[in-house]
């Protein structure tokens, strides 16, 4: 089972709202990372976990909060986003070093 | 700092022809490179991963080979068909940070019927 499941498909949220993107992955892999992609660019990584610790923050406002409750699971909690935040938001995992797998992906928009 | 490269940005060719897509890196020493395909909208599949002591891997229609030395990259999809429309991205680890991909900014490829 080669499948990192994502949730939200779409969200659209204010600028007031807090809300959080969902990623889910039963592969055993013990990397996991976030990336945000813009229209017709390439993906930017946001955040890596490495068994389940914060291993690269990218610089990332702290509107963005990373959580990893478990070795399977990976949130991202938004909150007080701007417009500029709105993008395709993708979950990936893979072992150590490896083959990135990612999730489909949640589109975000910011009113 | 790893850079990627892919040219040219776009390209479109009828079906049933055999094409290359090309990928260029700056620094040598990479411990992979990994190829993906992109459906507008969508999350990235993975197509091929090179291990960089491996000159090539092959899937189906599609062959990826890895020169290290002259850092490049190529991605060869045989008898294209229309739904092999889609942008394809080449990424490599970078350097001291095996977690983080650099990566191209994609090739979006048309097949026509």
């Amino acid at each position: 089972d080669t499948e990192v499941t994502q949730t939200p498909k779409h969200l659209v949220m204010g600028m007031t709202n807090k809300k959080s993107l969902k990623c889910e992955q039963h592969m055993g892999h013990r990397a996991m990372y976030w990336y945000k992609q813009k229209a017709k660019k390439p993906p930017e990584l946001m955040f890596v976990y490495s068994y389940e610790k914060l291993s690269i923050n990218e610089s990332v406002p702290s509107r963005f909060s990373p959580e990893c409750p478990n070795s399977s699971l990976l949130n991202l909690h938004l909150h007080a986003l701007q417009p500029e935040d709105s993008a395709l938001y993708l979950c990936a995992s893979s072992q150590e070093i490896g083959e990135l797998f990612f999730g489909e992906g949640s589109r975000l928009t910011v009113l | 700092k790893q850079e990627v490269t892919q040219i040219p940005a776009a390209l479109s060719v009828p079906e049933g022809e055999n094409l290359v897509l090309n990928c260029s890196f700056t620094d040598s020493a990479i411990y992979n490179l990994q190829w993906f395909r992109q459906d507008p909208g969508k999350g990235l599949t993975s197509l091929l991963l090179i291990q960089s002591s491996q000159r090539e891997q092959t899937s189906g229609r599609l062959n990826a080979s890895l020169d290290k030395s002259s850092g490049r990259s190529t991605l060869y999809i045989a008898a294209s068909q229309p739904g092999d429309s889609a942008t394809y991205l080449c990424a490599v680890p970078d350097t001291g940070a095996n977690s983080k991909l650099t990566f191209g900014k994609g090739i979006t490829l048309s097949v026509r019927p």
